[in-house]
């Protein structure tokens, strides 16, 4: 069946550092993957989004990687603000309408 | 524009009564889906509706059901609830052509259900 693993549970780094959270997965074969921000009490909210076929995105602060041959993504936030502390999420979909599945997240804090 | 409004915000409700919640996507957005949120499971599916029809289901038994309107609002039903149905459910509309990989979810900020 399909597995999608995120990083440890949680993540603490310094203030200013780069992040970097990870999603693996098998058992799949993801047309899209996403990535999404979610606070306490509060649904998830869009990031990036990425292709298969391209290797790289990048937004602001963010950058997205894909590498369908090791079936992982790698989520960056570069100097990272305490403002950046939640749980992120990465969800995978393949094509045709089927349904997003969510990795169970990521609790990154950033500490000042 | 207004984002997604899900109501009630929080809920508690005795084992083996029903709920109903409803969620009234973005304008002019199509498609509604709905996801439970419990920390031992993380984000799950339940099913997601577009133009009135559901288009999609997860692996949930038959005691979640739901339906879209005219309007795109959706409203999801749970019936004899049980402890374990005690989570976060989170609604999400997208646009167009409803959840395709290359458009993001919308999410709102779910309602809280307790099972006692």
């Amino acid at each position: 069946s399909q597995k999608i693993e995120q990083n440890s549970e949680a993540l603490n780094i310094q203030e200013g550092k780069t992040a970097t959270l990870t999603c693996n997965y098998t058992n799949y074969s993801p047309a899209y993957l996403q990535w999404y921000r979610q606070d306490p009490g509060r649904g998830p909210v869009f990031l990036l989004l990425i292709r298969e076929n391209e290797k790289e995105k990048r937004k602001e602060r963010l950058k997205v990687t894909f590498d369908t041959t090791l079936k992982q993504s790698l989520f960056h936030i570069t100097a990272s603000q305490p403002a950046d502390s939640a749980t992120y999420l990465c969800a995978l979909v393949g094509n045709y309408g089927q349904n997003f599945v969510f990795g169970p997240g990521t609790r990154l804090s950033v500490l000042p | 524009k207004a984002g997604v409004t899900q109501t009630p915000r929080y809920l508690i409700k005795t084992r083996g009564q029903q709920v109903t919640l409803s969620c009234s996507p973005i304008s002019g957005h199509r498609s509604v889906s709905w996801y439970q949120q419990t920390p031992g499971q993380g984000l799950q599916f339940l099913f997601e509706y577009f133009s009135e029809t559901q288009r999609n289901k997860g692996n949930f038994p038959g005691r979640f059901s739901g339906r879209q309107f005219s309007n795109s609002r959706s409203e999801m039903n749970v019936s004899t609830l049980e402890l374990g149905d005690s989570a976060l459910y989170l609604c999400a509309s997208s646009l167009e052509h409803g959840q395709q990989g290359n458009s993001p979810l919308h999410f709102g900020n779910g309602t809280r259900l307790t099972v006692t």
